[in-house]
């Protein structure tokens, strides 16, 4: 079956570092991809998404590009802030029947900036 | 924009006891709605598609006789859980399906059972 497979937190920085969250994928279509991303004590949000391939999605300076041939989405972003501590889902969305499409997640990766 | 609400935010059961969660799309309509069951630190798992005019689709291993769900209208689905126990508390997340795959997450439900 699909599955996604992301970097294992928690990942700790400093303010104003580089960030990179590692996420492959495996999938026996042609799925779209995507990063959500969870406050504390909140549900998920989503913050970009790339529908095939090449296809960067980009969102509060966060970036990801649907590599097909690597199978991987990697999110990026050039200075994090404290604000951006929260945890980060990459998921693929994949048509399950009818007009119905199933998300599958990756484990998440806490991501904790430190001022 | 989509916007997806849960009801409760937060519940305290007793053992034994069976709760009602909801969730309502607010400015869309929704004839699927999704199910998840998070656990602490780990990911989101696919409970069921909850079907409006239908029975819902539960995934594997899930039990159907106590995680009942309704898609009672186009706006509205709700997960009853029956004859709670300690290891049924959990972060409850419901979605809703949008444009191109995407979903819509409601902020979720945080049951506590005694």
């Amino acid at each position: 079956g699909d599955s996604v497979t992301q970097m294992e937190g928690p990942v700790t920085l400093s303010e104003e570092a580089f960030l990179t969250i590692n996420c492959t994928y495996t999938a026996t279509g042609y799925p779209s991809l995507f990063w959500y991303v969870q406050y504390p004590g909140e549900g998920l949000q989503l913050l970009l998404k790339a529908t095939k391939a090449d296809d960067k999605g980009s969102n509060k300076g966060f970036e990801a590009t649907y590599r097909k041939e690597t199978t991987s989405f990697h999110l990026e972003k050039g200075s994090v802030q404290v604000s951006d501590s929260a945890v980060y889902f990459c998921a693929l969305s994949e048509w399950s029947g009818g007009s119905n499409y199933k998300l599958t997640f990756g484990k998440g990766t806490l991501l904790t900036v430190n001022p | 924009g989509a916007v997806v609400s849960q009801h409760p935010s937060w519940v305290i059961c007793k053992s034994g006891t069976s709760v009602k969660i909801e969730c309502r799309s607010l400015d869309f309509q929704a004839t699927t709605m999704f199910w998840y069951r998070q656990f602490p630190k780990q990911s989101l798992m696919l409970m069921a598609t909850s079907n409006e005019g239908s029975k819902a689709t539960y995934e594997q291993g899930v039990e159907k006789d106590k995680f009942l769900i309704n898609h009672a209208s186009l706006t509205l689905s709700t997960l009853t859980v029956t004859s709670a126990h300690p290891e049924d508390s959990s972060f409850y997340i419901c979605s809703a399906p949008g444009d191109a795959n995407e979903q819509y997450f409601g902020p979720g439900t945080r049951l506590t059972v005694t």
